[in-house]
């Protein structure tokens, strides 16, 4: 079974990197799948961040691309996530997920972490 | 801008049958968006319903369905119970990488 887990701090200061870290067990990453970060501010919709491969291939959110990183880290099979310039408006749960794959096209989202909440403030 | 269009909220009786929908600012949902759809209840992290239209996620009960309809996605939900009320949402797949979630809708069981 196929387990994510975030980590990292739950308060940023404004202007600061946030930086996220999402464990992944029961399943290798160096085998493929693209892995992803979503954020859900508190008491809205959930927004999709950036998705990337082993293979260093990335996307993000065009809102958001000037101030997203996702990477991929096969020898420790995580991934993570650093978004840059953080203001009170980046406050928010953010989920990492791994994009599932059926029938050649890899389009949702198939597993899920827990979440972990973020605040940014001084 | 892409937007992905939900009903902000619905409510259906325990025992009836609810559709939620998915839509676009402009233009029509067709299955090359891969509409995919979610359960998310509070505090706890989302949890995939359907996928790629109409594909049932793992231990996901034959009562949740998904469909196109007219120019939309549809979640249908049929014999509702007490704990499907939860909020949905639907994703579609934009291609090159890029994806789009609806802004959700709240669904109360009452």
């Amino acid at each position: 079974q196929v387990q994510l887990q975030e980590s990292g701090p739950g308060l940023v200061k404004p202007s600061e990197t946030l930086s996220l870290t999402c464990a992944v067990s029961g399943y290798s990453i160096s085998s493929g799948y693209y892995w992803g970060w979503v954020r859900q501010p508190p008491g809205k919709g959930l927004e999709w961040i950036g998705s990337s491969h082993h293979s260093g291939r990335t996307y993000y959110n065009p809102s958001l691309k000037s101030r997203v990183t996702v990477s991929v880290d096969t020898s420790k099979n995580q991934f993570s996530l650093k978004l840059s310039s953080v203001t009170a408006a980046d406050t928010a749960v953010y989920y990492c997920a791994r994009v599932g794959c059926n029938g050649g096209t890899c389009s949702f989202f198939d597993y899920w972490g827990q979440g972990t909440l973020v605040t940014v403030s001084s | 801008q892409t937007v992905v269009t939900q009903e902000p909220s619905f409510s259906v009786s325990p025992g009836g049958t609810v559709t939620l929908t998915c839509g676009l600012s402009s233009g029509s949902v067709s299955t090359s968006y891969f509409p995919s759809w979610y359960q998310q209840t509070p505090g706890q992290a989302p949890r995939t319903l359907i996928y790629n239209t109409n594909s049932r996620s793992s231990g996901v009960p034959d009562r949740f369905s998904g469909s196109i309809l007219g120019n939309k996605a549809a979640l249908t939900i049929t014999g509702a119970q007490a704990d499907d009320e939860s909020d949905y949402y639907c994703v579609l797949y934009m291609g090159s990488g890029i994806w789009v979630f609806g802004g959700g809708t709240k669904l109360t069981v009452l």
